[in-house]
């Protein structure tokens, strides 16, 4: 079975302060795809990032950066310089290839809150 | 515009009252799913389409029924539904051989049952 966990279900911090979120997963599949989004009040989620199970790099994209670690099963993303604008509930998420389609399994979220 | 188009974006109806939430997506993908996002719970996947047939049905209730008459239309038919069945609706589309692959989210239908 697939799970995806995010142990912080609210954080608030100061504008311009870094924040990580963290997220940790659970398959027995060995190609599986993971990913990021941003859900803002407006509802809508938006895809941030995606990063498949045999690539370990860390990514970085402006003030956004992820770090994938297989052996503890985590991908946390961390926003530098937090900015007002970065408050929104973000979703980790985990794909796991059908035959024809993908399932994906969000997280709970976590809710951000950043405070000018 | 997003690529994947929801209607209404909100939607108030009696218990008794059958309406239809639509879904439409320009991206030529190749399958389309149904969120649904209730408050202080994590999204659940309800139907998912690949080439127009339904290939996961995740125990929603008979009150749901989705239709994909073609691959870039997706519908959710509402009927006798209960208020906890009040959540935001998210539609989602994929397309595996995209090299930028990942769900892509409609707005979403913020429906309340009254």
């Amino acid at each position: 079975a697939q799970k995806v966990t995010q142990a912080q279900t609210e954080i608030s911090v100061v504008e311009k302060e870094d924040v990580t979120l963290d997220c940790v997963y659970e398959t027995r599949d060995t190609t599986y795809y993971l990913f990021w989004y941003k859900q803002p009040p407006s509802g809508e989620l938006v895809f941030l990032i995606r990063r498949n199970s045999f690539d370990e790099q860390n990514e970085i994209s402006g003030r956004y950066s992820w770090n994938f670690q297989k052996s503890t099963s985590s991908f946390n993303f961390t926003i530098t310089a937090s900015q007002v604008v970065d408050s929104a509930v973000y979703f980790c998420a985990l794909s796991v290839m059908k035959t024809s389609y993908d399932k994906v399994i969000f997280g709970p979220g976590t809710s951000l809150s950043v405070i000018p | 515009e997003t690529g994947v188009t929801q209607t209404p974006r909100h939607l108030v109806m009696g218990m008794t009252n059958k309406k239809s939430l639509k879904c439409e997506q320009h991206l030529g993908h190749n399958a389309m799913y149904w969120y649904k996002q209730s408050a202080k719970k994590p999204l659940e996947l309800m139907f998912v389409y690949s080439l127009e047939e339904r290939v996961e049905n995740n125990s929603v209730p008979s009150r749901f029924s989705p239709e994909c008459p073609n691959s870039s239309h997706l519908f959710l038919h509402l009927h006798t539904l209960q208020p906890e069945d009040s959540a935001l609706y998210l539609c989602a589309s994929s397309q595996r051989t995209d090299p930028n692959y990942g769900y892509t989210f409609g707005s979403g239908t913020r429906l309340t049952v009254v």
